[in-house]
């Protein structure tokens, strides 16, 4: 069956760093992976999109990687600030059938 | 454009009873996908409407159901509640094309005693 893994411990950064969070699949291809954010007591919020033909894709301070393949992919945050303190989560389409998949995201701390 | 709204906000239920939450979704969206959260599980798909069909569905049992309406607002009921069903309920929208992003509602905070 389809299995995403992210880091399930927090991610503790000091402010001004670089915050990278994994986001492992197994099992099958996705032709899209996502980023959200959510904070507690919302819904999550849409970052990025990255297609499985592309490396790379960012965003102001975000940048995303996409390796088909390790089957990974990397989330990073450049110059991290206090306001970055959220949980991440990652989703992959499943069978271009319109339905994610999800990661049950990483919680990451951002210390000032 | 206004954004997904969900309501209630806030629920407590007893077990046995049964509960209908409500999804708007954003203008000209044709896609509403239903997510049950709870701590430490992360989102769990329930199922997903376009244009009023049912188009996909998680592994739910059949106590969760729901429909979308012609103007593309959803609903999702949960029958004979159970205490595991204590969750963030959440809905997300999308024009429902592929390489969409999804835009979230607040949730519904449903609390079964």
């Amino acid at each position: 069956s389809q299995k995403i893994e992210q880091n399930s411990e927090a991610l503790n950064i000091q402010e001004g760093k670089t915050a990278t969070l994994t986001c492992n699949y197994t099992n099958y291809s996705p032709a899209y992976l996502q980023w959200y954010r959510q904070d507690p007591g919302r819904g999550p919020v849409f970052l990025l999109l990255i297609r499985e033909n592309e490396k790379e894709k960012r965003k102001e301070r975000l940048k995303v990687t996409f390796d088909t393949t390790l089957k990974q992919s990397l989330f990073h945050i450049t110059a991290s600030q206090p306001a970055d303190s959220a949980t991440y989560l990652c989703a992959l389409e499943l069978d271009s059938n319109y339905q994610l998949i999800w990661g049950a995201g990483t919680k990451l701390i951002i210390k000032p | 454009k206004a954004g997904v709204t969900q309501t209630p906000r806030y629920l407590i239920k007893t077990r046995g009873q049964q509960v209908t939450l409500s999804c708007s979704p954003i203008s000209g969206h044709r896609s509403v996908s239903w997510y049950q959260q709870t701590p430490g599980q992360g989102l769990q798909f329930l199922f997903e409407y376009f244009s009023e069909t049912q188009r996909n569905k998680g592994n739910f049992p059949g106590r969760f159901s729901g429909r979308q309406f012609s103007n593309s607002r959803s609903e999702m009921n949960v029958s004979t509640l159970e205490l595991g069903d204590s969750a963030l309920y959440l809905c997300a929208s999308s024009p429902g094309t592929l390489y969409n992003e999804q835009f979230f509602g607040p949730g519904t905070r449903l609390t079964v005693l």
